[in-house]
């Protein structure tokens, strides 16, 4: 298997701008994460699916992320309007049975709002 | 809530000594307890977990951890470092009973290898 996979790997904006970031999870993996990292707050959950249902998105910042997963290999973190305080590195991990098992990480998307 | 804290920010250590990460949780049943790692530029690679039974658990790449209830704790060691093990440590915690995907992860440990 390919591993969990992320799209674009680097991407950087202008404040105002929609930003989509994507993410193919592992085949079979009935959960997806979508994680934000920075060096002030750590690692922070936004959301995750179960079987392409949100189960938990009190860790989306505002009404400016959203998030969907069509299909069980698919799923898009989208912001809009962005802000520069959005720079951060964004992963997508899936698992078999949630958070009590492995996770497999994406390799991130670096994203830079200028 | 459920919370992690790994106190120390960043570790430098020589290769070929021993290390110790600490992790402290906050969690009021049995929690599911995690360390991840991460190279730089990569995403998190589990490392080892606890869930019930013996409270020293093996992990991959030579590292082991010990849970200790009465200590809220479950520090990371590995007898002999290599140069390769320098990335970010993280510890990270799911709640029994609670929320399949509520892990949640500490701030991380930066390891340097000295030389």
């Amino acid at each position: 298997d390919a591993g969990v996979i992320q799209s674009p790997r680097h991407e950087v904006t202008e404040m105002g701008q929609e930003v989509t970031l994507r993410c193919k999870p592992i085949s079979g993996h009935d959960y997806l994460f979508w994680y934000r990292q920075t060096m002030m707050r750590g690692l922070e959950l936004l959301i995750y699916f179960n079987n392409n249902v949100p189960i938990d998105d009190s860790g989306m910042p505002e009404d400016r992320f959203s998030a969907k997963m069509p299909n069980a290999s698919f799923s898009t973190l989208k912001i809009q309007p962005s802000e520069p305080r959005d720079s951060a590195v964004y992963f997508c991990a899936s698992s078999f049975i949630g958070g009590r098992e492995k996770l497999f990480f994406g390799s991130g998307t670096q994203l830079s709002v200028l | 809530a459920q919370s992690v804290t790994q106190p120390d920010i960043h570790i430098t250590v020589s290769e070929g000594a021993s290390l110790e990460l600490r992790c402290n949780y906050s969690y009021g049943a049995t929690p599911y307890l995690f360390w991840y790692v991460q190279s730089p530029g990569q995403g998190l690679q589990l490392l080892l977990k606890y869930f019930s039974g013996d409270t020293l658990v093996q992990g991959i790449k030579g590292f082991e951890a010990e849970f200790k209830r009465s200590q809220s704790s479950f520090n990371l060691r590995k007898p002999s470092v290599h140069w390769s093990d320098a990335a970010e440590y993280f510890c990270a915690v799911v709640g029994y009973g609670g929320s399949q995907g509520n892990l949640i992860f500490g701030k991380g440990t930066k390891l340097s290898v000295k030389p």
